[in-house]
């Protein structure tokens, strides 16, 4: 019930395309489902995060749509850009506690120039 | 926004040595601090939880004894990797929470991350 499930493991777009990426979890217990962009070498960063009261939030270029029902969750990225190029987690967790986050299995995207 | 400054950012021992690692939070309490394990490509194992002032819990799996967590401050948590080993070569990484007001997340903020080879 811990489990969230992401997908695909990794994804080629070229610059200006929208990369999706999805996440589905099973614990209707969450309510904190934020998205991280990690660099090699780095600690990851947050992106964007979301909770269930809304089904859509958009920072810049970065979108979560959030489906409560169906138990899933995806980030879009509008105009991707070399830059963007990372492994981008999915998490989810309980809000106002210290409980541990619990992490898809990454997406490794590269954005072709 | 919150910040969790985590030194080294990479080093290299000798079989056998131990290595520490510290996380510091650096304009918030951090009453819990988080422990992960990434492998290359995978994504970030959870090895410890633990709350200021008590002793850490770790993961099934993970040796206590091996990977020692002292969390005495609200500001400092550190790892110690205790006889390390090549297989103990790892990217370690540090989370710390705090309750926050202002609209800061959940209140995880990740430290940069710690490259260990043990050659």
């Amino acid at each position: 019930q811990q489990q969230v499930k992401q997908s695909p493991q990794s994804l080629i777009v070229q610059k200006g395309g929208i990369p999706i990426i999805n996440c589905a979890y099973e614990n209707t217990a969450f309510d904190y489902f934020p998205w991280y962009q990690q660099f090699p070498g780095k600690g990851p960063a947050l992106l964007i995060a979301i909770r269930p009261d809304v089904s859509e939030k958009k920072e810049g270029r970065f979108t979560i749509s959030f489906n409560k029902s169906a138990k899933q969750f995806s980030l879009h990225i509008m105009d991707s850009q070399p830059g963007d190029s990372a492994t981008y987690f999915c998490a989810a967790g309980q809000s106002g506690s210290a409980r541990q986050l619990t992490f898809g299995s990454g997406t490794q995207l590269t954005v072709l120039p | 926004g919150a910040v969790v400054s985590q030194h080294p950012s990479w080093v290299i021992c000798k079989s056998g040595t131990s290595v520490k690692i510290e996380c510091r939070s650096l304009d918030f309490q951090a009453t819990t601090m988080f422990w992960y394990r990434q492998f290359p490509k995978q994504s970030l194992m959870l090895m410890a939880t633990s709350n200021e002032g008590s002793k850490a819990t770790y993961e099934q799996g993970v040796e206590k004894d091996k990977f020692l967590i002292n969390h005495a401050s609200l500001t400092l948590s550190t790892l110690t990797v205790t006889s390390a080993h090549p297989e103990d070569s790892s990217f370690y990484i540090c989370s710390g929470w705090g309750p926050r007001t202002g609209g800061a997340g959940n209140g995880y903020t990740f430290g940069s991350g710690t490259r260990l080879t043990v050659v």
